[in-house]
């Protein structure tokens, strides 16, 4: 089945402890993005991918890194997370860009203490 | 920066009434629109998009979206609301340029459907 996962689905850390969440498409798409969705703002995207070794920041990249060793996996990295990264992420993949649509992940829930 | 506008962050219908939904974009160049649908606890799934064919765009679940270049709008609507329509709607909106490989989207829309 095509689909996108992401790992894991709900996450409780503490401010300041390294936290990854995986994401992982199994479409070979080129494109692959990180969006977070908090109530009133619709989702913003934090970064994305073109294709492997090609990232580029989105709206809202502080705070954030990602990297795409590998053209499925398209990791979301918090170093270092505050109470103000707690949100819903999103990963998102597409053959290509533009007008080209995009599968989402289910989502990963992130609550900061 | 692309900029996309819902308006109405809450709408309610009855069922069987008409649906519409609201977009509007700014946008230099002809851009792609989408309109995505996000039930309780999922993911975002295509409802439908425009890519520069057809003015009229139909999708799943009998909703369709007509773009107006002049207006620069996106409306989605559906003749008849279901109960199983009530969910979030988000207008999206991509662009070539210096911002290729973007997917703006705007603040979603919350349909409520009653009996």
């Amino acid at each position: 089945e095509a689909q996108v996962t992401q790992n894991p689905r709900y996450l409780i850390t503490v401010t300041g402890k390294k936290l990854t969440v995986t994401c992982s498409q199994n479409m070979n798409h080129e494109y692959m993005s990180w969006y977070r969705q908090d109530p009133g703002l619709g989702l913003r995207q934090i970064y994305y991918s073109m294709n492997v070794e090609a990232t580029d920041k989105g709206d809202v990249p502080e705070g954030y890194k990602v990297s795409r060793k590998e053209k499925r996996n398209f990791p979301l990295i918090l170093e270092s997370p505050s109470p103000n990264q707690t949100s819903l992420y999103f990963c998102a993949s597409s053959r290509q860009y533009g007008q080209e649509t995009q599968y989402f992940g289910p989502g990963t829930r992130l609550l900061v203490l | 920066a692309q900029s996309v506008t819902q308006l109405g962050s809450h709408v309610s219908v009855s069922e069987g009434a008409l649906v519409l939904l609201r977009c509007n974009y700014s946008s230099s160049v002809p851009p792609y629109l989408f309109w995505y649908v996000q039930y309780p606890n999922q993911g975002l799934q295509l409802l439908l998009k425009y890519t520069s064919a057809a003015t009229l765009v139909k999708g799943i679940n009998g909703f369709e979206a007509e773009f107006k270049k002049s207006e620069t709008s996106f409306h989605l609507t559906k003749p008849s609301a279901h109960m199983s329509d009530a969910a979030e709607y988000f207008c999206a909106v991509s662009e070539g340029g210096s911002t290729l490989g973007r997917l703006y989207f705007g603040r979603g829309t919350q349909l409520t459907v009653w009996p």
